[in-house]
């Protein structure tokens, strides 16, 4: 079946890096495009970034652009999100997921993230 | 580009039907026939319900429902159920900015 594991998330001080990753399994990882989602404490979704299936093709949302870099390595069926000058508002779950005929159709259980001094 | 908008909260009685719906824009939900949407129970990850406005993938309860009018893309659950408790979420393709963007939720309770 397929499965999505998200790691990396933990305590950031501002300013900091982080980099998560999604480690995927059950499916062609190389057939699909993928994404990273967050979500505040208590609040909604947010759309950050995707990636084509070769990598070529790169999307942020523009809360993020400039300070994350989202990568894949097909070889090794894993997602990346790199976090550069993390901020107190990027404090959120963030789950990576599949992306199949124009929706998410799987999702990882995700990983926390809080930016905090 | 801004979030869709999305009533709040909706709530109905065991058996009943609710609608859920989500307004955009010409650049999202009125120029494109790809709404999907989303049940994220508390605590739980997030789960496809509809995708391309009103195709349901497998394993979906048909008593979940998608359409579109205009600018408005609603979710109708019939005869709802106390597992139907949870929050709501419409996305959608934009030519604006991202290529996706989410509605800001709604939270169903069910009477």
């Amino acid at each position: 079946q397929v499965q999505l594991v998200e790691s990396g998330g933990g305590l950031v001080k501002p300013g900091e890096s982080l980099r998560l990753s999604c480690a995927a399994s059950g499916f062609t990882f190389s057939d699909h495009y993928m994404t990273w989602i967050r979500q505040a404490p208590g609040k909604g979704l947010e759309w950050l970034s995707y990636i084509s299936i070769s990598g070529f093709t790169i999307y942020y949302a523009d809360s993020v652009k400039g300070r994350f870099t989202i990568s894949r390595d097909n070889a090794r069926n894993s997602l990346y999100l790199q976090m550069d000058s993390v901020r107190a508002e990027d404090t959120a779950i963030y789950y990576c997921a599949r992306e199949r005929l124009r929706s998410l159709d799987n999702w990882g259980q995700g990983t926390l993230v809080i930016v905090s001094s | 580009q801004s979030a869709l908008t999305q009533p709040a909260s909706v709530s109905g009685s065991h058996g009943q039907s609710i609608t859920i719906s989500c307004t955009g824009f010409i650049s999202d939900v009125d120029g494109y026939n790809y709404v999907s949407w989303y049940q994220q129970r508390a605590g739980k990850v997030p789960k496809l319900l509809i995708y391309d406005v009103s195709n349901r993938p497998s394993g979906v309860s048909d008593r979940f429902s998608g359409s579109e009018s205009g600018n408005t893309a609603s979710l109708t659950i019939s005869g709802l159920q106390a597992e139907d408790e949870a929050d709501y979420f419409c996305c959608s393709y934009t030519s604006i900015g991202t290529p996706w963007v989410f509605g800001t939720g709604t939270k169903v309770t069910v009477l």
